[in-house]
Order: C-alpha cells, then structure tokens, then sequence
C-alpha cells in the first residue's frame, strides 16, 4: 500500500461513452501525476498538478480532462476515447525528488 | 529523447543468481531512480542515486552510475522468485515533476 488509491481498478467503456477516474492520496504531497502505460512503450507523464495548478501538459488530447479540486485528489475524465486509448492509467503522487504511485487503472476501450 | 532506455528488455535467471540490469540517458540529470512494476500494478520507489555519486546499496540492491557514460546499472544479489517483476529506470532533474522512464526490464526469477 503506497498511499495513493485508485478507482476504478478495471473500467470497459464504448467510444461514446463519458466517464472518471479518481486518484487520492493520504500522503499530504503537493504534486499529483498522470501517467499512461502502453504495452511495449514507455511510461508516458500525461499531466502535472502542484498546489491544484496545472503545471504541465504533455500534448495530451483533449478527450483527457483532468481535475484537481484540492491536493489531495486527482480526476480524469474521459469522453469519446478511441481503442488506441486503452492502457493501464497510473496517478502518482510526491513531496520530493521521486513519486509515489497507485495501483492503476485498467482501462479498455470498445 | 530524455527519457532512460533499460537494458535487456527481458531477463531469465535461476533463484540464487545475481541479475543485472542497464539503463542508458541522453541528457544531463541530477539523479537517476530505479522502480518495481509487479503485472497490471503500480510502480514502487526502490533507490535514488544522485549525479554526484557512483554507487549506492540497499539490501540486495546495488545501483552504479556513470555520468560520463550516461549509464546506470541495477544489481539483484541473490535473487528470489518474489523478485519477478518489472524494473524501470526513471532520470529526474527538478524533483518529480519531469520524471521519464523508460520501457523497462522485465525480470523472471525461476524457482
């Protein structure tokens, strides 16, 4: 257990669909990450809160929309995803030089 | 790219043998980070290494770096079949805001 908890763990959703992933952590750090893992690629830092602003966006399209209402949680929300979307979504958390992450979300898109 | 590239993509070894595992960089880093990815989880911080030192242990971890080379090493000394997993390196320059990784070794340890 690292202290940053995900939900869902497992999520299916058709292209038209809209839903959320949520990221929370009891660790009081001030950064909160997003990452995408693909099969055969590298971990790809989607976005990056500290203090809740946005401090970085990496190209990500804009069917990802993430949320950060306080600095302890984290959202993503989802809408009109294409199958390409579908990997292991991983929210990360940190105070210092190295991040704490959750167990992820394993996203499927049909 | 800035991103950490692990060396091999795949690794077998009996339980008892030492594993070793390789991490090249492009660019100028202030500290060099190695993770654990069981399948399907989440990552998890083993060690740090900062540009100013050339070696670091942890248990049965052992971590080198070469700067000159923009190289690092990961050693598992007698390694257990809890060991299987997958193993990333991650270069960090401000914190952990800009941390890359790579695509990571996948280790299996054969009871």
């Amino acid at each position: 257990e690292t202290g940053v908890t995900q939900t869902p763990r497992h999520l299916v959703m058709g292209m038209t669909n809209k839903k959320s992933l949520k990221c929370e952590q009891h660790l009081g750090h001030n950064a909160m990450y997003w990452y995408k893992q693909s099969a055969k690629k590298p971990l790809e830092l989607m976005f990056v809160y500290n203090f809740k602003e946005q401090t970085e966006n990496n190209s990500v399209p804009s069917r990802f929309s993430p949320e950060c209402p306080n600095s302890s949680h984290l959202f993503l929300h989802l809408h009109t995803l294409q199958p390409e979307d579908s990997a292991l979504y991983l929210c990360a958390s940190s105070q210092g030089e190295y991040a704490f992450f959750g167990q992820g979300t394993r996203l499927t898109v049909v | 790219s800035q991103q950490g590239e692990e060396d091999p993509q795949a690794l077998s070894i009996q339980e008892g043998e030492n594993a070793t595992m390789n991490c090249s960089y492009k660019t100028s880093i202030n500290n060099l980070q190695w993770y654990r990815q069981n399948s399907g989880r989440g990552l998890v911080h083993l060690i740090l290494i900062r540009s100013n030192e050339r070696e670091k242990h942890s248990g049965r971890l052992r971590v080198t770096l070469d700067t000159s080379k923009k190289s690092s090493s990961l050693l598992i000394t007698a390694s257990r079949a809890a060991d299987t997993a997958s193993y990333f390196c991650a270069t960090g320059k401000t914190g952990a805001n800009n941390l890359f990784f790579g695509t990571g070794t996948r280790l299996t340890v054969i009871p």
